[in-house]
């Protein structure tokens, strides 16, 4: 099955430092991935999405890297702050559909 | 807030017992899509609307499950006869889907159902 997968342990760091999180997919390559960040008791809401031929791309303080020679995205927040606290989604979108399919999160945690 | 209106925001029920969610999606976008997430786990796709029509399914989505989109607006989604197994958020997003591709799902806030 087309699968994204998402490291399920908790991130935990300092504040003012890197905050790197991973997406993992198999069995196909998407034209694209989705980053999402969604805090406790609210829907998604959208960071970024960054397409197979790009091999970066930033946002303020947000970067997304597609490596798909390694079938991975990396998500880096620089300079973290504990506001940046919450769970951080990533997704591929299916077909002409376009519904989304979801790693299972990864939650981050800025110690002030 | 992205503009995705849901209600209510938190539901209890008693198992047996039928409930209902609504969703208002932003005013131009066409189409709506329907997840449930359970704790510790990202959204899972149910069904999804283009304008009126409901175009696809999720397995997901058991014959207790019902949602519609009568006018191309608002969307209900009823489950009848809840189960424990039910209790969840259940999302709706919306996209201003033109025939192209498009960049991001529009979320609401999500309906928290617990089901005793």
């Amino acid at each position: 099955s087309q699968k994204i997968e998402q490291n399920s342990e908790a991130l935990n760091i300092q504040e003012g430092k890197t905050a790197t999180l991973t997406c993992n997919y198999t069995n196909y390559s998407p034209a694209y991935l989705q980053w999402y960040r969604q805090d406790p008791g609210r829907g998604p809401v959208f960071l970024l999405l960054i397409r197979e031929n790009e091999k970066e791309k930033r946002k303020e303080r947000l970067k997304v890297t597609f490596d798909t020679t390694l079938k991975q995205s990396l998500f880096h927040i620089t300079a973290s702050q504990p506001a940046d606290s919450a769970t951080y989604l990533c997704a591929r979108s299916m077909d002409s559909s376009y519904k989304l399919i979801f790693g299972s999160g990864t939650r981050l945690l800025v110690r002030p | 807030d992205t503009g995705v209106s849901q209600d209510p925001r938190h539901k209890i029920t008693k198992r047996g017992q039928n409930v209902t969610f609504r969703c208002d999606p932003i005013s131009e976008h066409n189409r709506l899509y329907w997840y449930r997430q359970t704790l510790g786990q990202g959204p899972e796709f149910l069904t999804y609307f283009q304008n009126e029509a409901q175009l696809e399914k999720s397995r997901l989505l058991s014959d207790r499950f019902s949602a519609e989109r009568p006018k191309g607006s608002f969307s209900t989604l009823e489950i009848q006869r809840t189960e424990q197994g039910d209790s969840a958020m259940y999302l709706c997003a919306s996209i201003p889907w033109s025939g192209t591709s498009t960049d991001t799902q529009y979320f609401g806030p999500g309906t928290r159902l617990t089901v005793l």
